[in-house]
């Protein structure tokens, strides 16, 4: 049963420190997708890459953020330095992105506390 | 940027078909309209996806308007587990639109 997985699932943290998120998409995924969210704004698309490369990133915040793939197996999503306002669910999903369509399977989520 | 509208929450008695809606009146001729359900705590989970013609699988069927401004999803037999948020959204890969979620619908299942 293939899945998605990200580590960690919890993460307590205080302001200013770093944090990096990571997600293992499902074997042969060509679509690596990074979102947050918050009870106030849902589900945020933060970062978008296919065959590692990024296609969209508008919606992360370029001072603090970033997300790379250092390999097709690994996505990582770092925040330095972290700010309380980050405390959400950051949820990756990978797909067998084609042309058009792009199913999205997503992970379990990081649960990210910034105090 | 093609948004989905739907209702914040509804009801549905166990046993009976649920009927989800989702207006789409932006979309673009070539945007797929795809349906996820969150469940709490859980990430979200792929459940049908459909461009013009109706669509049916294991989990539900997806009716889309002949405009294709909305469409309906339908859980034939709900089930308390079908209890969860329910999202709308319209997308094509190839298209340099950003990918927009609403705030779904929140379908509760009663016994």
């Amino acid at each position: 049963d293939a899945r998605v997985t990200q580590t960690p699932r919890h993460k307590v943290t205080e302001m200013g420190q770093e944090v990096t998120m990571r997600c293992q998409p499902i074997l042969g995924h060509n679509t690596v997708f990074w979102y947050r969210q918050t009870m106030m704004q849902g589900l945020e698309l933060l970062a978008y890459f296919r065959n590692r490369a990024p296609l969209d990133d508008s919606g992360m915040p370029k001072d603090r953020f970033s997300a790379e793939m250092p390999d097709a197996t690994l996505a990582t999503l770092k925040i330095q330095p972290s700010e309380p306002r980050d405390s959400a669910v950051y949820f990756c999903a990978s797909g067998l992105g084609s042309l058009s369509t792009d199913t999205q399977y997503f992970g379990p989520g990081t649960r990210l506390t910034v105090l | 940027d093609a948004k989905t509208t739907q209702p914040t929450s509804m009801d549905c008695a166990e046993g009976r078909a649920a009927n989800l809606p989702c207006n789409h009146s932006t979309i673009s001729g070539n945007e797929y309209v795809y349906w996820y359900r969150q469940i709490h705590s859980q990430g979200p989970q792929y459940i049908i996806h459909g461009l013009k013609n109706n669509e049916t699988n294991e989990m539900a069927s997806l009716i889309i308007t002949e405009d294709r401004k909305s469409s309906t999803l339908i859980l034939p037999h709900a089930t308390l587990r079908d209890t969860a948020v329910y999202y709308c959204i319209a997308y094509n890969a190839g298209n340099n639109r950003k990918l927009i979620w609403g705030l779904g619908t929140s379908l509760a299942v009663n016994p």
